[in-house]
C-alpha cells in the first residue's frame, strides 16, 4: 500500500529492554522524522534524516538511536527503555528539505514501558 | 524553543468562528498548520511562507506576520468535523529543515 506505515501500532515492554519501532514510506521522500507526543508537550522531534545514511538529532534525542540504510525505512531504537519513554511515537516524511512541502505522518505507535 | 499557541482550548457552537494563534521567538521561514483528531495522526492543513505564499485547503485561511513572527489560523462557520487539536509547526530562517511544533490548541465544536 502506498503511504507511510508504522509497526507495531501498540507495544508494551519492560524497563531496560531494547525495542525498535519501524517506519516505512513508499513515496521515496528524502526527509524522514521521528516525533514523540506527550500530553502538554505536543509533538517533539527526536531525530530526523535528510537521506539514506544522513541523520541528525532533534530536540529530545537522548536514549534513542536511529539508522537509515534505505530511503524508505527509518527505524527508531530505544536501547534501554525507561518509563519516561512511554509515549505515542509518530514517524513522518517530507519530499523536500525546505519548509515548502507538507509533512505526512504515519498512524503512530503507542509504546508503554512498565 | 517551541512556538506558543493560544488559546490552549476553545469550545464553539456550530457555525461560530475561531482564531488560533501561533507565535515564535525566532525569525521564521515558514509556518505549517496541522489538525489531529483523537487517536489519529496529524493531518496537513496549510503552509505559509515568508514572502506571502500559501499552500493549503480552500476552506481554511491563515495569516503570517513576518515582523512579529506570528501566524493565525481562521476557522469560519465551524462544523462538527472541525473538532480536534490544532498544531502549528515552524521552520526558522537559517534553522534548517526541522519543523518545531507548538503544544496545540484543542477545539471542540458542539451543536
Amino acid at each position: 500500500d502506498a503511504g507511510i506505515t508504522q509497526s507495531p501500532r501498540y507495544k508494551i515492554t519492560e524497563t531496560g529492554r531494547q525495542v525498535t519501532l519501524m517506519c516505512h514510506q513508499t513515496w521515496s521522500h528524502s526527509y524522514m522524522f521521528w516525533y514523540r507526543q506527550d500530553l502538554g508537550h505536543g509533538l517533539r522531534l527526536i531525530y530526523y534524516s535528510a537521506a539514506a545514511d544522513i541523520t541528525d538529532k532533534g530536540e529530545v534525542p537522548d536514549g534513542y538511536v536511529v539508522s537509515r540504510s534505505k530511503t524508505e525505512n527509518f527505524p527508531l531504537t530505544l536501547e534501554s527503555a525507561t518509563r519516561s519513554q512511554t509515549s505515542v511515537y509518530f514517524c513522518a516524511s517530507r519530499e523536500t528539505g525546505t519548509g515548502v512541502s507538507e509533512q505526512y505522518f504515519g498512524p503512530g505507535t503507542r509504546l508503554t514501558v512498565t | 524553543q517551541q512556538p506558543v499557541q493560544s488559546p490552549q482550548a476553545v469550545i464553539l457552537r456550530e457555525g461560530e468562528d475561531a482564531v488560533i494563534n501561533c507565535s515564535s521567538s525566532k525569525a521564521l521561514y515558514s509556518v505549517h498548520w496541522y489538525r489531529q483528531k483523537h487517536g489519529e495522526a496529524p493531518v496537513f492543513l496549510m503552509i505559509l511562507l515568508k514572502g506571502g505564499e500559501q499552500k493549503g485547503h480552500e476552506k481554511i485561511s491563515a495569516s503570517f506576520n513576518e515582523k512579529k513572527q506570528q501566524s493565525s489560523l481562521y476557522l469560519t462557520a465551524s462544523q462538527l468535523s472541525y473538532s480536534g487539536t490544532y498544531f502549528c509547526g515552524t521552520t526558522s530562517t537559517g534553522g534548517g529543515n526541522k519543523l518545531t511544533f507548538g503544544t496545540g490548541t484543542q477545539l471542540k465544536v458542539e451543536l
